[in-house]
């Protein structure tokens, strides 16, 4: 079954480091989001992205993010400079055209120091 | 209001227990309607979604009042390995992005 994948699966930075979160989505997708969970609260929604542009964004997604699908297959997410409450799950979603099913991938858990 | 509501639980039942969870949500614009799982540090699997139809898989039954703006779950004959966090999302907007609940965290015991 095909199936979202991200990398790294975990990622320690300092304080005001760039960080570039890798996502492949499923392969006939089109529709590709980011979303983050804070530990131990809700899963909040950062951005969604489709046919190379940023469809909608959340107020969590300032100047300091950003999205790009630099090749067929890669979506990726850029912390320009981190900060500590960037520590977070950053989690990948894709979905298809027909169905408004959004899978996800596992994850990268952003550690920043 | 909170766009997406859920009792946080915990729901502790005993295996074989029948157990539903609710969830309301604001926006009467609101498109679709999911329920997902997450197991702890994982990432949400998709469980069901939610038809004004209901649906059932198994021994998941997933109900959606429009009417009210209120979806619900319904586990039956619980399993150990129902032990997880449930999830309520709800599609909004054009883009469908999700609009997650906290989640209602169950707990089955031997």
């Amino acid at each position: 079954e095909p199936e979202v994948t991200q990398t790294p699966s975990h990622q320690v930075t300092q304080m005001g480091q760039e960080v570039i979160l890798r996502c492949v989505p499923i392969s006939n997708h089109l529709y590709f989001y980011w979303y983050r969970q804070i530990l131990g609260q809700k899963v909040e929604f950062l951005v969604s992205f489709y046919n190379n542009e940023i469809s909608e964004k959340s107020e969590i997604f300032d100047d300091q993010f950003s999205v790009e699908r630099p090749d067929g297959s890669n979506f990726t997410l850029k912390i320009r400079s981190t900060k500590l409450e960037d520590s977070a799950m950053y989690f990948c979603a894709s979905r298809g055209v027909d169905r408004d099913t959004q899978y996800f991938g596992p994850g990268t858990r952003l550690t920043v120091l | 209001r909170k766009e997406v509501e859920q009792d946080p639980g915990p729901f502790n039942v005993p295996e074989g227990a029948t157990v539903a969870f609710n969830c309301t949500y604001s926006n009467s614009a609101s498109q679709s309607f999911f329920w997902y799982r997450q197991d702890c540090r994982k990432e949400p699997k998709l469980l069901m979604s939610v038809y004004s139809s209901g649906n059932e898989d198994g021994r998941f039954t997933a109900q959606l009042n429009r009417a009210s703006q209120y979806i619900s779950l319904l586990i039956r004959d619980s399993k150990l390995s129902d032990s997880a966090t449930y999830l309520c999302a709800v599609g909004a907007d054009s883009s469908y992005k999700l609009i997650f609940g906290s989640g209602t965290r169950l707990l089955v015991r031997p």
